[in-house]
């Protein structure tokens, strides 16, 4: 079965500085790879995915991640972090019959604060 | 388009109430999962509908909950009857061909 793990249940950076979550993925095959985020009461909106090809995604709201099949992860990075990002960020895993991908396994999540 | 629409967005309700929770797709979207999200336990499936048929509901946590999709345009999600370790956000998102789950708002539910 496959699992995700986000080790770092809060992060604090100071607004302008650089960001990276980490998360790390157990999946026996070519896994489909996803970061959401959720602000407080709403639901969760998804910021990048991977499915194949270059290991380096772009995403929303100046967000990118990069796939290391070697280490087993997908590390979703921004360059200078906005105020606006605090919110919980969750790392997710896909599969399911025949590899649609149906089934998302959810880390635990990463709530992170800007300070000003 | 107006994305995945869950109603009521709270809930507050007596132990061994029966609880509905509603939920409207995305026009075309031929997958439908239900999450719930606690603190202890955060993000878990509970099940989820491909053009309408139940293909998963190993994540259904007892008989208590059940859930139907009548149509494209429509799911529920039952709890009969409640209890307070139900209490949780109970969120439907939505999928087509893309692989993408779009979420609805939630809805939070209180069990007293």
């Amino acid at each position: 079965a496959q699992s995700v793990t986000q080790p770092d249940i809060h992060i604090t950076v100071s607004e302008g500085a650089s960001l990276e979550l980490r998360c790390n993925y157990s999946y026996g095959a070519t896994p489909y790879l996803f970061w959401y985020v959720q602000s407080p009461g709403q639901g969760l909106q998804l910021l990048l995915k991977y499915f194949s090809g270059d290991t380096l995604v772009q995403g929303i709201k100046g967000f990118e991640a990069e796939f290391k099949r070697s280490q087993s992860s997908f590390n979703l990075r921004k360059p200078s972090v906005h105020w606006s990002d605090a919110a919980e960020y969750f790392c997710a895993v896909g599969a399911g019959p025949t590899g649609t991908a149906s089934k998302l396994t959810f880390g635990t999540g990463t709530r992170l604060q800007v300070t000003l | 388009d107006a994305g995945v629409i869950q109603s009521p967005r709270h809930e507050v309700t007596e132990m061994g109430q029966e609880v509905t929770l509603r939920c409207k797709p995305i026009s075309g979207h031929d997958y439908l999962f239900w999450y719930r999200q606690t603190m202890m336990r955060g993000l878990e499936l509970l099940i989820y509908f491909n053009n309408n048929v139940p293909i998963d509901d190993s994540g259904m946590p007892e008989d208590r909950f059940s859930a139907k999709m009548p149509n494209a345009s429509f799911s529920t999600l039952k709890i009969q009857p409640s209890e307070p370790r139900d209490s949780a956000v109970y969120f439907c998102a939505t999928r087509g061909q893309n692989y993408e789950q779009y979420f609805g708002p939630g809805t939070r539910l209180t069990v007293t």
